[in-house]
């Protein structure tokens, strides 16, 4: 299969603990994002990559979130002292450059479901 | 990006085609119509964009109004896996915003 991939795809952990979910793109992609989901509702934009620089976070990304793409492949998302509001699915996605113009087609992973306890 | 409304649920008998609805009207000349759908506990998967012109593909058929206002997205013959959450997105860019969309149930 050469869809995105994430790893874990669920974790549960106690309140204070720090969290790291990794994700693989698609291999030619270079762009990623990262998108929330909470119960009920549809996914929130995070934070999105070219290559290995971060381009633009959202404000729903607070400073216990960080994300990497080290060499412009894999991404981590972090999440230290998480909170039971951090309680989400955690949506990865990859793209390459629309050479028709207009945005890139993204191809999302199967998330990784977090329980905060 | 523009607004999006969907009704928030519709029913499918199974093997008929499923028209969904969209209405963008405020959607600007260099944005785009994407549709997605989610089914349950899984992430979103694409299913087709346009611009201004009608599209098609192997799962879907986008039909665009002239005026671009709204839009209808149409799966010729549900099946009971096409039963999910159908997302209508309009965007410029890389930044989707998800709204509610259209929860499909597709009956046998």
């Amino acid at each position: 299969d050469t869809g995105v991939s994430q790893n874990p795809r669920h974790k549960i952990t106690k309140r204070g603990q720090n969290v790291t979910f990794r994700c693989d793109p698609i291999s030619e992609h270079n762009r990623l994002y990262w998108y929330r989901q909470t119960l009920g509702q549809g996914p929130e934009f995070l934070t999105y990559f070219q290559n290995e620089a971060q381009l633009e976070k959202s404000r729903l990304l607070s400073d216990r979130f960080s994300a990497e793409r080290p060499k412009g492949s894999f991404s981590t998302l972090e999440i230290q002292r998480t909170e039971q509001g951090d309680s989400a699915m955690y949506l990865c996605a990859s793209s390459s450059l629309s050479v028709a113009g207009g945005p890139d087609t993204q191809y999302f992973g199967p998330g990784t479901r977090l329980t905060v306890l | 990006d523009a607004k999006t409304t969907q009704p928030p649920s519709m029913d499918c008998a199974e093997g008929r085609a499923a028209n969904l609805p969209c209405n963008h009207s405020t959607i600007s000349g260099n944005e785009y119509v994407y549709w997605y759908r989610q089914i349950h506990s899984q992430g979103p998967q694409y299913i087709i964009h346009g611009l201004k012109n009608n599209e098609t593909n192997e799962m879907a058929s986008l039909i665009i109004t002239e005026d671009r206002k709204s839009s209808t997205l149409i799966l010729p013959h549900a099946t009971l896996r096409d039963t999910a959450v159908y997302y209508c997105i309009v965007t410029k860019d890389y930044k989707l915003s998800f709204g509610a969309g259209t929860t499909v149930t597709v009956r046998a």
